[in-house]
């Protein structure tokens, strides 16, 4: 069964500061998904990454993914109040199709 | 382009009562979730769809949980009888699967909630 794990579940940040969230699965992808979900609306998808080593970057938010580690990390740079929402990384496999399995997600807020 | 639409937004019923909930996906988007977002958690598959076809429905409680696409596209969930543990946001999605690593769209989901 393939296994997403989240972390932190939780963070709390200050304006300006830097942060990291990490993502790690436990079965053999090549295809990782970063969605956003702001409270009471839907999740809106922000990377997909497709292979190892792939980098994307968006304003403040810059994906990676590692296929040997089974890792993707989702770094914050300089952040704002704006990106306060919850942040949810999804994988599929071979195995499963195009069924996705999302892990826990991060709740972050950015204080002013 | 037009997003997934879903109704209702939202759902009160008491428990072993019935509901059912409508998605209508993508335009020309063959492939259609349906996944259940429990308070805290990620969603969670319960059903998809290839065109009017069943792909996987290995997660869906078939003893009270019922899905159908009809003509491919539009779809509904229906839940019978609601049990206490089924309040959740329940997410239809949508995908283009000629694509290799296409996002899925997500609806704006049904807060269903169960007294």
């Amino acid at each position: 069964e393939l296994k997403v794990e989240q972390n932190p579940l939780f963070l709390s940040m200050q304006e300006g500061k830097n942060y990291t969230i990490y993502c790690n699965y436990s079965t053999t992808s090549d295809r990782l998904y970063w969605y956003r979900q702001d409270p009471g609306k839907s999740l809106e998808s922000l990377f997909v990454l497709l292979s190892n080593g792939a980098v994307k970057q968006e304003g403040r938010l810059m994906a990676s993914l590692d296929t040997k580690a089974r890792l993707s990390t989702l770094h914050i740079t300089a952040a704002v109040h704006d990106l306060s929402a919850t942040y949810f990384c999804a994988v599929d496999s071979e195995t499963s199709g195009s069924r996705l399995t999302f892990g826990e997600g991060t709740q972050l807020t950015v204080n002013p | 382009e037009a997003g997934v639409a879903q109704s209702p937004r939202y759902k009160i019923i008491e428990k072993r009562q019935s509901v059912a909930f409508w998605c209508n996906p993508i335009s020309g988007h063959a492939t259609l979730y349906w996944y259940q977002q429990i308070l805290g958690q990620g969603p969670k598959l319960l059903i998809q769809f290839q065109n009017n076809g069943v792909v996987d429905d290995s997660q869906l409680p078939k003893d009270r949980f019922s899905a159908e696409r009809l003509k491919g596209v539009d779809s509904t969930l229906k839940i019978q009888p609601a049990k206490l543990e089924d309040s959740a946001v329940y997410l239809c999605a949508s995908s283009d699967l000629g694509v290799l690593g296409q996002p899925q769209h997500f609806g704006d989901g049904t807060r269903l909630s169960i007294l």
